[in-house]
C-alpha cells in the first residue's frame, strides 16, 4: 500500500524560529504534493504545494523544498508565529487514481 | 457565499442506530470525498465519487455508505456495521480532470455511544 511518512509528530518553537516538518513517500507514482493546516475543530486548508519537476516553492513564510531522488519532502516555516500553531499535513496524490495519500500529521506549537 | 458545507457540525447517536452525514459544494467540483479523522491517524479515505451515480470505496469502506444522485452533494451514512464510529468525519471535493487541488468542508463530528 502506498505511504507517505511525516515526522516529527509533534513540534515546539519559540516564535521567531523555523519549524521543519518532514515527509518521504514510497511510491513513484506521485504527481503532486500538497501541504494542509488545520486548526483545531476545523476542516484541513490547502496551504502550499509542490509538482515534482521543481524543488522549491515559496509562499510567504512558507517553503517547500523537494528532493526527488530521495523521495522526501519537507516544509518549512520561516520567521514562525503563535498564529501558526496548527496540525499540518503532507500528501501525495497518485497520478494513477488521483487520490490524496496523507501523512500522519505535526502539531506544531509556537510559543510567544 | 462558495464553499463545502456539511451538517450538522456536532451528531450524538446510540449505538445500532444508522446516521447520515449531509456534505453540499457549490464550487462545480465534479469529484467529492469523505474522510474521517482520528487522533494521531491522519486522514484515511472511506469513498469517493469522480461523478454523479458513481462513486468507489476508499481505504475504509467497511460499515460506510453513499450516494452521489447530484453533483452538489455526497451524502454519508454510518451504519451501525461501522464498529468504532467515534471519529471526525470530513467532506473534500475537487474539479475533475487531471488537476485541482483538493477543499475540504469544515467537517462533521460523530459521537456514537
Amino acid at each position: 500500500q502506498q505511504q507517505v511518512k511525516q515526522s516529527p509528530q509533534s513540534l515546539i518553537v519559540q516564535k521567531g524560529g523555523i519549524p521543519i516538518i518532514n515527509c518521504a513517500y514510497e511510491n513513484t507514482a506521485f504527481d503532486y504534493f500538497p501541504w494542509y493546516q488545520q486548526f483545531p475543530g476545523k476542516g484541513p486548508a490547502l496551504l502550499i504545494a509542490i509538482r515534482p519537476d521543481v524543488s522549491e516553492k515559496k509562499e510567504g513564510r512558507f517553503t517547500i523544498s523537494f528532493n526527488k531522488s530521495a523521495k522526501q519532502f519537507s516544509l518549512h516555516i520561516m520567521d514562525s508565529q503563535p498564529g501558526d500553531s496548527a496540525t499540518y499535513f503532507c500528501a501525495a496524490r497518485s497520478s494513477n487514481t488521483g487520490k490524496l495519500i496523507f501523512g500522519q500529521g505535526t502539531t506544531l506549537q509556537v510559543k510567544p | 457565499d462558495g464553499g463545502i458545507t456539511q451538517s450538522p457540525k456536532y451528531l450524538f447517536r446510540k449505538e445500532g442506530q444508522n446516521v447520515t452525514l449531509s456534505c453540499e459544494q457549490n464550487l462545480n467540483h465534479d469529484a467529492m470525498y469523505w474522510y474521517r479523522q482520528d487522533p494521531g491517524q491522519g486522514l484515511r479515505l472511506i469513498y469517493y465519487s469522480q461523478i454523479v451515480n458513481d462513486f468507489q470505496k476508499g481505504d475504509i469502506a467497511e460499515g460506510y455508505s453513499v450516494s452521489r444522485e447530484k453533483k452538489e452533494s455526497f451524502p454519508l451514512t454510518v451504519t451501525s456495521a461501522q464498529k468504532n464510529p467515534t471519529a471526525f468525519y470530513l467532506c473534500a471535493s475537487r474539479i475533475g480532470g487531471a488537476g485541482g487541488e483538493q477543499y475540504f468542508g469544515p467537517g462533521t463530528r460523530l459521537t456514537v455511544t
